[in-house]
């Protein structure tokens, strides 16, 4: 089956631009997550939504991030105004279970990453 | 507050030779869980293993081996008989079992290269 999808791969901006990246979890899972991958580093986590809900934003740098995933599928990472210090790879998991308390520990299957470079 | 560290930015081997990577962490978690990832070039990160607090045993896959130690914090990687294909980033990662959700912190990674 496929895996996670993120596009686009690739994303130019210049400063002050806003942007907007997509993720196509595994169809069925319940849960997605979005990470920021500043280079040379691990990943961030930026926020969590199971299903549609949005129940953990703790990690969003800024108010300039914002994220959605209005039908429990497919979100959107949405960042206004960039700024240079955005430029990263903007990675995108999924997981089959909603990890609450009693489902902790599940895999997180990850795409491949939206590189944005902001100039 | 989770850390997970990784202390060997780059490793440089030879194919056939075996290589471990070190992972360190710090939680005031008495539960938790542990990963290992994998990051070719490609890009995305693919799964490894996946071990709990709970459970010490040391785990073998094929090449790959693990080494869990509660008592000094450290989930340790080892590759058997490198090959080329081996070459990625290798990504240490902690999820408490407190919180929200099943977030993970991540280490900074090792860039493992195996040349022949």
């Amino acid at each position: 089956g496929a895996g996670v999808s993120q596009s686009p791969r690739y994303k130019v901006a210049k400063r002050g631009q806003d942007v907007a990246l997509r993720c196509d979890p595994i169809s069925g899972h319940v849960s997605l997550f979005w990470y920021q991958q500043a280079l040379g580093q691990g990943p961030e986590f930026l926020t969590y939504f199971q299903n549609e809900a949005q129940l953990d934003k703790s990690g969003l740098p800024s108010d300039r991030f914002f994220a959605e995933r209005p039908e429990g599928s497919v979100s959107t990472l949405k960042i206004q105004r960039t700024q240079q210090e955005d430029s990263a790879v903007y990675l995108c998991a999924s997981s089959p279970d909603p990890g609450t308390h009693k489902t902790r520990g599940n895999i997180q299957y990850f795409g491949a990453g939206t590189r944005l470079s902001v100039l | 507050a989770q850390k997970v560290t990784q202390a060997q930015t780059e490793i440089s081997v030879v194919e056939k030779e075996d290589v471990t990577l070190d992972c360190v962490y710090e939680t005031r978690d008495t539960t938790y869980y542990l990963f290992w990832y994998k990051q070719p070039p490609s890009g995305e990160l693919v799964f490894l293993i996946r071990r709990n607090s709970f459970d010490e045993q040391n785990e073998i896959s094929g090449r790959y081996s693990w080494n869990f130690q509660k008592s000094t914090s450290s989930f340790n990687f080892t590759i058997t008989a490198s090959q080329v294909v081996d070459s990625a980033v290798y990504f240490c990662a902690l999820e408490p079992l407190t919180g929200t959700a099943s977030k993970l912190t991540f280490g900074t990674g090792t860039r493992l290269q195996v040349t022949l």
